[in-house]
């Protein structure tokens, strides 16, 4: 089983519909990254989050990180054809993993209009 | 403009045969980091560079060599001991505490 476990795996919602992509780890994380992904091209930057507890927004994505560090939500809200693609969440272990991300294994969304 | 690039973006090899794929940052980063990517796996990475002169291996580094003789330069050379080497290969970078920064991916294809 993935170190990161993503869920769902695909998701399909109509235009303007709210949605939650779930990241969930078996181990405390240091720092949990949010990325998104047209496919066939580089991965972008979404939120860090490092904090347990901690939330930030950036537009109509909202993501935070739980009070045990062990899961993360992304919310979009109002959802836009733009907002399709692949969303990953990569961690952080810390120590001597320190700068290496551990992904998940990706939810690919699709926003009808 | 700052950024990460990546050559060639689509490359095909013929069984047996070496490849180098190119990765070149102007953005001052000392961490570089090699991932491929395969379809419903996610992102697993193969070497990192934290340091010129320096890597280490990631969690598939097999068949697979870097060098970093260059702060800008993280080539990887996809030999012909990947038994499986199709796939999507990305490029990031990284200041030594901050989110990694990702170029635009080049497909390599097995003919």
């Amino acid at each position: 089983s993935q170190e990161l476990e993503q869920s769902p795996q695909s998701l399909i919602v109509q235009e303007g519909k709210n949605l939650t992509i779930n990241c969930t780890s078996s181990k405390t994380l240091y720092g949990l990254y949010w990325y998104k992904q047209k496919y066939g091209e580089g991965l972008i930057f979404l939120m860090m989050l490092q904090k347990g507890g901690e939330e930030k927004s950036h537009e109509k994505i909202t993501a935070k990180l739980d009070e045990k560090k062990q899961q993360s939500s992304l919310h979009i809200t109002a959802s836009q054809p733009s907002h399709a693609g692949i969303y990953l969440c990569g961690a952080d272990r810390g120590g001597t993993s320190y700068g290496k991300l551990t992904f998940g294994q990706g939810t690919i969304l699709t926003v009808h209009p | 403009d700052g950024g990460i690039t990546q050559s060639p973006k689509y490359l095909f090899r013929k069984e047996g045969q070496n490849v180098t794929l190119s990765c070149e940052q102007n953005l001052n980063h000392d961490a570089m980091y090699w991932y491929r990517q395969d379809p419903g796996q996610g992102l697993r990475l193969i070497y990192y560079s934290q340091i010129v002169n320096d890597f280490q291996k990631g969690d598939i580094a097999e068949g697979y060599s870097v060098s970093r003789e260059k702060k800008e330069s993280f080539p990887l050379t996809v030999t012909s001991a990947q038994k499986n080497p199709t796939a999507f290969y990305l490029c990031a970078s990284s200041p030594r505490v901050a989110e990694q920064f990702f170029g635009p991916g080049t497909r390599l294809t097995v003919l």
